[in-house]
């Protein structure tokens, strides 16, 4: 089945700095990785996504880069804010009716 | 949209006793699945339905996890026996199958057994 290895497992940076989460997965046949933030307390929320058809995505201050040749994709979390603080989560899927295949988890602390 | 609700949203019970964790997915969701958070083993995928059929349940710890989907607006995962091992987070998770595996998720079950 599917592995999906994440790195690092903590990540603190400083206010302001860029944030860079690595992830890489095992199964060629894997077309859609998504990207799921965790408060204390909560479920995990998705906050962007890319799917095999494309290298990069961006939205705001959130990127998400796919290299399918390598097997690896990464999170780009730019000037982040200490809101950004959370666990994140990578995942990998096969795609429309399969489950995700979740990293093990980074959790990010953003100090003032 | 209310989303994924689960509940309760925290239980705790003694061993041997029987556990029923609930979950009502986002309407119009045909997708459901059920995960189980814990620090060592991170989110681990339990179950999951398309259109209320059970598809994967490989993630079943053993035969003391059932799971059912009885309607599409709503699910149970029972664990009879309990055990301390069983303590950890719960939860549900809702998505339509035609959208690549967009899973929206709940806020979780906190199970303690004693």
């Amino acid at each position: 089945g599917e592995n999906v290895e994440q790195h690092p497992s903590t990540l603190s940076v400083q206010e302001g700095d860029s944030a860079v989460i690595k992830c890489t997965y095992s199964d060629s046949a894997s077309n859609y990785f998504p990207w799921y933030k965790q408060e204390l307390g909560k479920g995990p929320q998705l906050i962007i996504d890319i799917r095999s058809n494309v290298g990069e995505k961006k939205d705001q201050r959130i990127a998400v880069t796919l290299n399918k040749t390598a097997k690896h994709f990464s999170l780009h979390i730019t000037e982040t804010q200490p809101e950004d603080s959370a666990v994140y989560f990578c995942a990998a899927s096969k795609g429309s009716g399969y489950a995700l295949n979740f990293g093990k988890g980074t959790s990010l602390l953003v100090t003032p | 949209d209310a989303g994924v609700i689960q509940s309760p949203r925290h239980e705790v019970t003694e061993m041997g006793q029987e556990v029923t964790l609930r979950c009502k997915p986002i309407s119009g969701h045909n997708s459901l699945f059920w995960y189980r958070q814990t620090m060592m083993r991170g989110l681990e995928l339990l179950i999951y339905f398309n259109n209320n059929v059970p598809i994967d349940d490989s993630g079943m710890p053993e035969d003391r996890f059932s799971a059912k989907m009885p309607n599409a607006s709503f699910s149970t995962l029972k664990i009879q026996p309990s055990e301390p091992r069983d303590s950890a987070v719960y939860f549900c998770a809702s998505s339509l199958a035609q959208s690549p595996s967009e899973q929206y998720f709940g806020p979780g079950t906190r199970l303690t057994v004693t």
